[in-house]
């Protein structure tokens, strides 16, 4: 089963700061996707990127910028934080069209 | 405007009820429906999903039916157990990497 995982678990930074969350899949899947979570929104997709130096803009980019260095690795970097971006990510990676695996989510609060 | 939608956010039924879990959608193209599973703390996993050209699938105690023509379909969980107490979401695709989630449901089965 694919291993998706995610640093850190929890961030508290201030508006206007500076916040980059990390994923990491070990499992060679080429798509990897950032997504938020919100009570009433389900699952929202920011960016994603099908490989190493490829980005892609999701249904909620603003405010969001993503990196992918290399096959194993995704960023995605806040870097002007507002509260509107208070939220729980999630990161996930699939090799397929269909099954996306999931990491644990980083829970996000900007005051 | 939601192309995947759940109609409840919430749904409680008692150890050994089916629980049903509807989901209806707007964009015909949609051909993909997986449902994924949300314990707390934890990311969403694959549950069982079901292609447009089926109308019912079947895995254990899990099952999804179909409407292609009306545009929904429901996930059935038969012999509900206190450990099926999760967050369901329903999502589609359209042939494409990208899945559409619903808002979802949560779940509680009461002992």
């Amino acid at each position: 089963e694919a291993a998706v995982t995610q640093s850190p678990r929890n961030k508290v930074t201030v508006t206007g700061g500076n916040v980059t969350l990390s994923c990491r899949q070990t499992n060679s899947h080429n798509y990897m996707y950032w997504y938020r979570q919100d009570t009433g929104h389900g699952l929202r997709l920011i960016h994603y990127s099908y490989g190493a130096g490829n980005l892609q803009i999701g249904d909620v980019p603003d405010g969001y910028k993503a990196t992918r260095t290399t096959q194993e690795d995704f960023f995605l970097l806040l870097e002007l934080a507002s509260p509107s971006q208070t939220s729980l990510y999630f990161c996930a990676s699939s090799e397929k069209q269909d099954t996306q695996y999931f990491g644990p989510g980083t829970r996000l609060l900007v005051l | 405007q939601q192309q995947v939608r759940q109609s409840s956010q919430s749904l409680t039924v008692w150890e050994g009820e089916t629980a049903i879990l509807n989901c209806s959608y707007e964009n015909s193209a949609f051909d993909y429906f997986p449902w994924y599973q949300q314990f707390p703390g934890e990311g969403p996993a694959l549950l069982i999903a079901i292609r447009s050209v089926s109308d019912k699938k079947e895995d254990g105690r899990f099952t999804i039916f179909f409407n292609k023509r009306e545009k929904n379909l429901s996930l059935h969980i038969k012999d509900s157990q206190p450990g099926d107490s999760a967050t369901y979401f329903c999502a589609a695709s359209s042939g494409s990497w990208q899945l559409i989630f619903g808002s979802g449901t949560q779940l509680t089965v009461m002992p």
